[in-house]
């Protein structure tokens, strides 16, 4: 089946600094989505892409639907304590039994103040 | 605040109770899903209910028994769980399920802490 990789696994960064996530598939997907997920609580949508070489932002979020469709990168720009959390990529495909959500591990974020 | 309502939050349970998860959307969504989330994992589709029909079953063993008794509800039925089930489960909704076009990302709840001993 689909897998998608999503790196880098845990990032540690100084309050301000700019960071970056993505994620790749050796197939193509219909949608995009980015997650948050904060300890005790349930992944958060933060942006979705629907076509390829969509660029979407999200206030300091901004995210990108690769061209060929089997990559996309989420930017955080200026970050502050409260980006902690786990950040996972997710792509959808549209028909049959492909028609659900396959998740990439996640990025987890910590942020120095 | 999440759209999505699951209760209880917290759930201890031995191994020979029978207890049920419980949620509630109220978006006008026609597809609703249960998961299952280990720690530091991602999610992993359990089931899948579109026009409170069940469309996806991902083999999961018939200790865990979904009910969609209306377009805004969905339970999950535990009975003679195993210590290997503790887990995070989250619901999730979207418009439609994406079996024949788009349909929407996926909203979740907050999920229930499912711990059985």
């Amino acid at each position: 089946g689909q897998q998608l990789n999503q790196s880098p696994q845990s990032m540690f960064i100084q309050e301000g600094e700019d960071v970056s996530m993505n994620c790749t598939s050796s197939s193509i997907f219909n949608t995009w989505l980015w997650y948050k997920q904060d300890p005790g609580e349930g992944p958060v949508l933060l942006i979705a892409l629907y076509k390829a070489g969509e660029l979407t932002s999200n206030g300091r979020l901004t995210a990108q639907f690769g061209i060929t469709r089997k990559d996309s990168f989420l930017n955080i720009s200026a970050s502050i304590p409260s980006d902690v959390g786990i950040y996972f990529c997710a792509g959808q495909n549209y028909g049959g039994s492909q028609g659900n959500l396959i998740f990439g591990k996640g990025t987890k974020l910590s942020v120095k103040p | 605040d999440t759209e999505v309502t699951q209760t209880p939050k917290h759930l201890v349970m031995g191994m020979t109770n029978k207890k049920s998860l419980k949620c509630e959307q109220h978006m006008g969504h026609r597809a609703m899903y249960w998961y299952k989330q280990k720690a530091k994992k991602p999610p992993e589709l359990m089931f899948v209910y579109s026009y409170e029909k069940l469309s996806i079953n991902e083999s999961v063993p018939s200790r865990f028994s979904p009910e969609c008794p209306n377009s805004s509800l969905l339970n999950l039925h535990l009975h003679a769980l195993q210590p290997e089930d503790s887990a995070l489960y989250l619901c999730a909704s979207s418009l439609r399920d994406t079996g024949q076009g788009p349909g929407g990302p996926l909203h979740f709840g907050n999920g229930t802490r499912l711990t059985v001993t």
